[in-house]
């Protein structure tokens, strides 16, 4: 199974900061790379597919990019409602997996 | 709107069996996969598996494999996952999620809509 690991697990940051969270692959998925956020008992809520296309109705300031092995997920202005737990989640091979999760928390 | 409605939460004994339903509306149901997704008591995501809706094919998670059994009944746009042999470690909230699957290949892509979460729990 391809293993995901996201960086850092979890960090503090303040509203209007621009914070990235990091996704490595343990072998090349291509683009196939979705990005979730989830907050405190909900499902998670799909932000990014294909690396790096916005998912219809997900705000501009997320953004995401890579290809193979390495994948990044951009907020560029953290809004209050951003604080949340991120996951990646490859899906170019069966089975499909996910990283660890990276916890935004406030400063 | 697209919405996924699951069955209520479950207390299971050691050694049972579930049975998670997961109600589609709001799209063509056989035109899209349901995908299964675990998350233990504070713990990430876990993909258990998938099911084509149109042709009922399958793949699961491999240390699931002969435990869970994924079904559809298209007349009702209903989705079902069937745990056995049940673990106190699959304690865990179970999703279902709506998946694209690329039409070439049938392989399965990302989870777009999720269903709301069903609670179960396996205690003696």
């Amino acid at each position: 199974a391809i293993r995901m690991t996201q960086s850092p697990s979890s960090f503090s940051a303040s509203t209007g900061d621009r914070v990235t969270i990091t996704c490595r692959a343990s072998q090349g998925v291509s683009s196939y790379l979705a990005w979730y956020q989830q907050k405190p008992g909900k499902a998670p809520k799909l932000l990014i597919y294909a690396a790096s296309t916005l998912q219809s109705g997900v705000p501009s300031r997320f953004s995401g990019s890579g290809s193979g092995t390495d994948f990044t997920l951009t907020i560029s202005c953290l809004q209050s409602e951003d604080f949340a737990t991120y996951y990646c989640q490859q899906y170019y091979s069966y089975p499909l997996t996910f990283g660890g999760g990276t916890k935004v928390e406030i400063k | 709107q697209v919405q996924l409605v699951q069955s209520g939460d479950e207390v299971k004994k050691p050694g049972a069996s579930v049975k998670v339903s997961c109600k589609a509306s709001g799209y063509i149901f056989t035109s899209y996969g349901i995908s299964w997704v675990r998350q233990a008591p504070g713990q990430g995501l876990e993909w258990m598996g998938w099911i084509n809706a149109y042709n009922g094919n399958t793949n699961y998670a491999q240390e699931l494999q002969g435990r869970v059994t994924m079904t559809t009944d298209t007349s009702t746009s209903t989705a079902y996952m069937d745990l056995r042999s049940l673990r106190s470690d699959d304690t865990a909230l179970y999703y279902c999620a709506r998946v694209n699957y690329d039409i070439l290949t049938g392989y399965c892509k990302y989870p777009d809509y999720w269903g709301q979460g069903t609670l179960v729990t396996v205690s003696s």
